[in-house]
């Protein structure tokens, strides 16, 4: 089972262009979430999706852009990139519902520099 | 505001024992995880607690006091492999993982 995957692994990116990171889980889990995470600090939250079709704001949404078009797929757009957005980016998914206290499961992770 | 703290930086000896603290204020409590991350890699999960008291998971435990704010993980017969980043994380009242900055267990032969 291959669990989540991100794609790129990695990626060198000019300011001010667009880049959008991949995420696909395949154990059907209902919540997916992009976070960062930055040397220093915690892992800080940006997009969530309790369900396809629904997404929510996290800690720091600020430049970034979520959709779940279906249960597999939760993608994060970086619209037009700044040099604060280079960082370490994970995807994660939990079997939880709206509410639920489920385990989170990470993918590998995408680190990103904005030059 | 919400908080987690634990130390930066710990040092063990492999074979020994070490306890990591996380101690948090959050706008309410739904269970508290610990993760394990080597450098590099994805976090993964070791324990979740949501009831005060220990549980234990052969050579890793984790304890709560929600009256204090309080957790620890406890790593017996420590290993080489051992040496990663544990991250404390507090699920709070919305049901989102609040993280601490994560402790970088060093573990020397």
């Amino acid at each position: 089972t291959a669990g989540i995957t991100q794609a790129p692994t990695s990626q060198i990116l000019a300011a001010g262009r667009s880049m959008t990171l991949r995420c696909t889980q395949d154990m059907r889990h209902n919540a997916m979430y992009w976070y960062r995470q930055d040397l220093g600090l915690g892992l800080r939250l940006i997009h969530y999706s309790n369900t396809a079709g629904t997404t929510g704001k996290g800690e720091v949404p600020d430049g970034y852009s979520v959709s779940r078009a279906n249960t597999d797929d939760f993608p994060l757009t970086l619209a037009s990139a700044v040099p604060s957005q280079t960082s370490v980016y994970f995807c994660a998914s939990s079997d939880s519902l709206a509410g639920g206290t489920d385990t989170q499961y990470f993918g590998p992770g995408t680190r990103l520099t904005v030059l | 505001g919400q908080n987690i703290d634990q130390p930066t930086e710990m040092t063990a000896t492999e074979g020994a024992i070490v306890q990591i603290n996380c101690t948090y204020q959050t706008s309410g409590f739904n269970g508290l995880f610990w993760y394990q991350q080597h450098a590099g890699e994805a976090p993964t999960f070791l324990s979740y607690n949501v009831l005060d008291g220990l549980e234990e998971k052969g050579r890793f435990s984790s304890f709560l006091s929600r009256s204090k704010g309080y957790s620890y993980l406890l790593l017996k017969e420590l290993q080489m492999k051992d040496s990663a980043s544990y991250l404390c994380a507090v699920m709070d009242s919305n049901y989102q993982l609040i993280w601490g900055a994560g402790t970088k267990l060093i573990i020397k032969p």
